[in-house]
C-alpha cells in the first residue's frame, strides 16, 4: 500500500522554463511533508519542506504548494536550470521531527539546455 | 565534520553470507535511520533509533539486525544474505528539517 505517490516516473523540462512535480498521499494522519532531491551515487539531500498548517513555503527557485483537502503536494522550481537534473522524492511524517518518513518512489526530472 | 559516513560503497555477498554495513555521523544528532532504496519503491524504512541503545523496526525489517551502542554508530546487519536484499542502502541522521543522508551502500546478493 503505497501512502505518497509520485505518478510520474519522469518530467522533461526546457531550461529557464517552470518545473512541476507532482505528490499525493492517501493518509491523512501526514501533518508534515519534505522534497528531497537526489543525484546519480549519492544520498538523498533535503530540499524543502512545508507543514500541514502552511499551504506555501518558498525558499529561491523552489516553492511548495500543499492542498490538505486533495491530499496533494507539489514542487514547482522556476527557472529551471541544468544542474536541477536528478531524481526527487517527496516523503511525508506524522509530524515535524518524526523520524519515520514515508517516502514516495520518485520523478526523474531532466532539465534539457 | 564528515556527516555521515557509510562503508562500504558496493559489496557482493553470497545467499547466505552474513555482513556489517558501517554507518557513523559527527553531527551528535540522536535519530538516526536506514532506509533501502528498489526501483520503483522509493526509500522504505527498515530500522531507527532515537537514541543510544533504542531501537526499534521500520516497514521492512524482516532479515536485519542493528544495534545503537553510541550516538555515533548505527550498524546495519544481515545475517543470512537473499537475493530480495540487494538494494542501494541508505544511513540517515535527523536534522532540524530532516535527515541527512550517506551516499549510500550498493548490495548485491547472488
Amino acid at each position: 500500500d503505497q501512502q505518497v505517490k509520485q505518478n510520474s516516473p519522469s518530467l522533461s523540462v526546457q531550461e529557464g522554463r517552470i518545473s512541476i512535480l507532482n505528490c499525493d498521499y492517501t493518509n491523512s494522519m501526514f501533518d508534515y511533508f519534505l522534497w528531497y532531491k537526489k543525484y546519480p551515487a549519492e544520498g538523498p539531500t533535503f530540499l524543502i519542506s512545508i507543514s500541514s498548517i502552511k499551504d506555501k513555503n518558498e525558499d529561491g527557485r523552489f516553492t511548495v504548494f500543499l492542498n490538505k483537502s486533495a491530499k496533494h503536494l507539489s514542487l514547482h522550481i522556476v527557472p529551471s536550470q541544468p544542474g536541477d537534473s536528478a531524481v526527487y522524492f517527496c516523503a511525508a511524517s506524522y509530524n515535524f521531527g518524526n523520524e519515520k518518513l514515508t517516502f514516495g518512489t520518485g520523478t526523474r526530472l531532466t532539465i534539457i539546455p | 565534520n564528515a556527516g555521515v559516513t557509510q562503508t562500504p560503497k558496493f559489496q557482493v555477498l553470497k545467499t547466505g553470507q552474513s555482513m556489517t554495513l558501517q554507518c557513523a555521523q559527527d553531527m551528535n544528532h540522536e535519530y538516526m535511520s536506514w532506509y533501502r532504496q528498489d526501483p520503483g519503491m522509493g526509500l522504505r524504512l527498515i530500522h531507527y533509533s532515537v537514541g543510544a541503545g533504542i531501537t526499534d523496526q521500520g516497514e521492512v525489517p524482516n532479515g536485519y539486525n542493528v544495534s545503537r551502542s553510541t550516538t555515533e554508530d548505527f550498524p546495519l546487519r544481515l545475517l543470512s544474505a537473499a537475493p530480495s536484499q540487494t538494494s542501494v542502502y541508505f544511513c540517515a541522521s535527523m536534522t532540524g528539517d530532516g535527515y541527512t543522508f550517506g551516499s549510500g551502500t550498493r548490495l548485491t546478493v547472488v
